[in-house]
């Protein structure tokens, strides 16, 4: 089965600097699709941004861009001018291609957004 | 466009007892997931539809677990004789066959606490 490794619990970032989290998975797929998805506070899970591995130019949604490195097996999400709002639990999650629509997460990153 | 709704949000109940989950995917979303988080978890997978037929069951899915989606709309996730280990989020997600990348677009969860 697929692994998703996000080897940081909690990351910290001033307004309007830049963090980047990091998500490393393990794949012997060459077929797959990666997704970073946003959990706010006793809120419900919205996506970020989502990378078709076949794809060689990273995704970028306004504020949010990716770094996929598809021989490395990481994919790490970059948040530009970090907002308040932008403080949430992030996951990264792994959709095989080939076999089954499970969406297989890592334990996620916990944001924190200081003014 | 209503996203996906999901009821109750909130359930308390004694261990032994049985409870039912209800979920309403995005209207014209035919693939339909059940999906559990526990604290500090990413969400795991239990199981999914395409419209009525449930083509796939995780081994999280005991035989207390069962799901249904009837007429491929809705769909209820009971559990039969809960026990404590049964507390966390439950989650449901709906996606649309051939939609690029299938993203899952995801419900705000029933918070199950089993006492």
């Amino acid at each position: 089965a697929q692994t998703v490794t996000q080897s940081q619990p909690e990351m910290s970032v001033q307004e309007a600097e830049t963090v980047t989290l990091s998500c490393t998975y393990d794949t012997s797929e060459s077929d797959y699709y990666l997704f970073w998805y946003k959990q706010p506070p006793s809120r419900q899970m919205i996506l970020v941004i989502r990378q078709e591995a076949y794809k060689q130019q990273n995704a970028t949604e306004n504020r949010f861009s990716v770094n996929f490195q598809k021989a490395a097996k990481s994919f790490s999400l970059k948040i530009s001018d970090s907002q308040l709002g932008d403080a949430a639990m992030y996951f990264c999650a792994y959709r095989s291609g080939d076999s089954g629509y499970a969406l297989n997460f890592g334990k996620g990153t916990s944001l924190l957004v200081t003014p | 466009d209503t996203g996906v709704s999901q009821d109750p949000r909130h359930k308390i109940t004694k261990r032994g007892q049985n409870v039912t989950f209800r979920c309403d995917p995005i209207s014209e979303h035919n693939r339909l997931y059940w999906y559990r988080q526990t604290l500090g978890q990413g969400p795991e997978f239990l199981t999914y539809f395409q419209n009525e037929a449930q083509l796939e069951k995780s081994r999280l899915l005991s035989d207390r677990f069962s799901a249904e989606r009837p007429k491929g709309s809705f769909s209820t996730l009971e559990i039969q004789r809960t026990e404590q280990g049964d507390s966390a989020m439950y989650l449901c997600a709906s996606s649309l066959v051939g939609q690029l990348g299938e993203t899952q677009y995801f419900g705000p969860g029933t918070r199950l606490l089993v006492l």
